[in-house]
């Protein structure tokens, strides 16, 4: 158990529809990182809070948005879903603002049908 | 930006063998460097890292790395390989300043005979 805790483990949806992923940091971390990954992009880095603010974006799409509330949990919203953002959706957490290594949790594999 | 590349796909060795995973970057400075390991259904695990100072990082399960600034290599190493090692394995190497965030390879399958 690396104390990172992401929910659920496994979701099944439709094209269409909208999820919400979410992600327990490690007691003590106040950075979330969210990461998409697939068999043909990779690992992709898609948004970093810190303490409840948004530091920095990466490839993340428009119908997806996230949030870190004030007990420092994370969600991720994935809206209007297709068949392509199936994928495997982790979440890492780490003390600092900026990344001194990653400490991830075992990720959620979303499947849209 | 910087980016980083693994040479090799799939990597099989046999149990007790020595293994080293290729690693290659490309950036303007000394990055920072990580490896991860991803065992099957499960997250990344941080294996080892380098900032500063001594080239050659310990890590944990027995892993070693080496920085070879004339190369832009960052070299995963470890002498005798054991059957739990078959996972998944990435290179990820970060920026000083700047835009922060890691950019990861896109792995290495180790797989080990017995």
């Amino acid at each position: 158990d690396s104390g990172v805790t992401q929910t659920p483990k496994h979701l099944i949806t439709a094209t269409g529809q909208r999820v919400t992923l979410r992600c327990s940091p490690r007691s003590g971390d106040l950075s979330v990182y969210w990461y998409q990954q697939s068999l043909d992009q990779g690992l992709q880095f898609l948004i970093h809070y810190y303490n409840g603010e948004e530091r920095a974006k990466g490839n993340i799409l428009e119908r997806f948005s996230a949030q870190q509330f004030p007990d420092l949990h994370s969600e991720l919203n994935l809206s209007s879903l297709e068949l392509g953002d199936s994928a495997l959706y982790f979440c890492a957490s780490s003390v600092a603002e900026t990344n001194y290594g990653y400490t991830f949790g075992s990720g959620t594999r979303l499947t849209v049908v | 930006a910087q980016s980083v590349t693994q040479p090799d796909i799939h990597i099989t060795v046999s149990e007790g063998a020595s293994l080293e995973l290729r690693c290659n970057y490309s950036y303007g400075a000394t990055p920072y460097l990580f490896w991860y390991v991803q065992s099957p259904g499960q997250g990344l695990q941080l294996l080892l890292k380098y900032f500063s100072g001594d080239t050659l990082v310990q890590g944990i399960k027995g892993f070693e790395a080496e920085f070879k600034r004339s190369q832009s290599s960052f070299n995963l190493r470890k002498p005798s390989v054991h059957w739990s090692d078959a996972a998944e394995y990435f290179c990820a190497v970060g920026a000083r300043g700047g835009s922060y965030i890691p950019t990861f390879g896109r792995g290495t399958s180790l797989i080990v005979h017995p």
